[in-house]
């Protein structure tokens, strides 16, 4: 299985809502990375977790907030966002946090916040 | 500064084509990678190519490193090879690899 799969691959949600997006991967990857892409834009790093553990955020707003239950499973969850949140959720995964080969995305999750 | 640069931009070519795409770097690369981004989103891993050439169907990539540019070559462009295509780099943060990209080439290959 080399497969990174993130649910939902749409979603709507207003400003008052609370949501997450989900990410899975059964490759053994022991890094996990969740990426914002704006439109016409290359992907930006947000938060790289390392064995589970939260390694890198790289400035991200509080109402962003990653979680990390197993090596297989990366959560974002989402609360009181605004509409400039708007964009495509991409998570990764790869061996490691030292290594980019092997460096794998999932398809994305397209989110509009109202 | 800006560490990955691209090249063209925009390409627009009829079926059947051939093209190449530029990534220049503006210092040392240890991991180089090519992903293409389809329609849909989905950012595919292309090539891992931190130097050297490598082959893929009708897809190839050559990276010199010393002269800090990688290429990617794509022969008998079909529709389904529209989209982005990115170009990233090693970047170090905080001990960490993390993937510098370039803005990508916007290929649009048309019937």
């Amino acid at each position: 299985d080399t497969e990174v799969t993130q649910t939902p691959k749409h979603l709507v949600m207003g400003m008052t809502n609370k949501k997450s997006l989900k990410c899975e991967q059964h490759m053994g990857h022991r890094a996990m990375y969740w990426y914002k892409q704006k439109a016409k834009k290359p992907p930006e790093l947000m938060f790289v977790y390392s064995y589970e553990k939260l390694s890198i955020n790289e400035s991200v707003p509080s109402r962003f907030s990653p979680e990390c239950p197993n090596s297989s499973l990366l959560n974002l969850h989402l609360h009181a966002l605004q509409p400039e949140d708007s964009a495509l959720y991409l998570c990764a995964s790869s061996p490691s946090r030292a290594t980019l080969y092997g460096y794998t995305f999932g398809s994305g999750t397209r989110l509009t916040v109202v | 500064g800006i560490q990955v640069e691209q090249s063209p931009p925009d390409l627009i070519l009829q079926e059947g084509a051939n093209s190449t795409l530029r990534c220049n770097f503006s210092d040392s690369v240890n991991n180089l990678q090519w992903f293409h981004q389809n329609p849909w989103g989905q950012l595919i891993n292309l090539f891992y190519i931190p130097s050297g050439t490598k082959q893929n169907g009708r897809l190839s990539a050559t990276t010199v490193a010393t002269e800090r540019y990688s290429l990617l070559y794509i022969s008998s462009s079909q529709t389904t090879d529209s989209g982005v295509y990115f170009c990233a780099k090693d970047g170090n943060l905080q001990g960490a690899q993390k993937l510098v990209f370039g803005q990508g080439t916007r290929l649009t290959i048309n019937p």
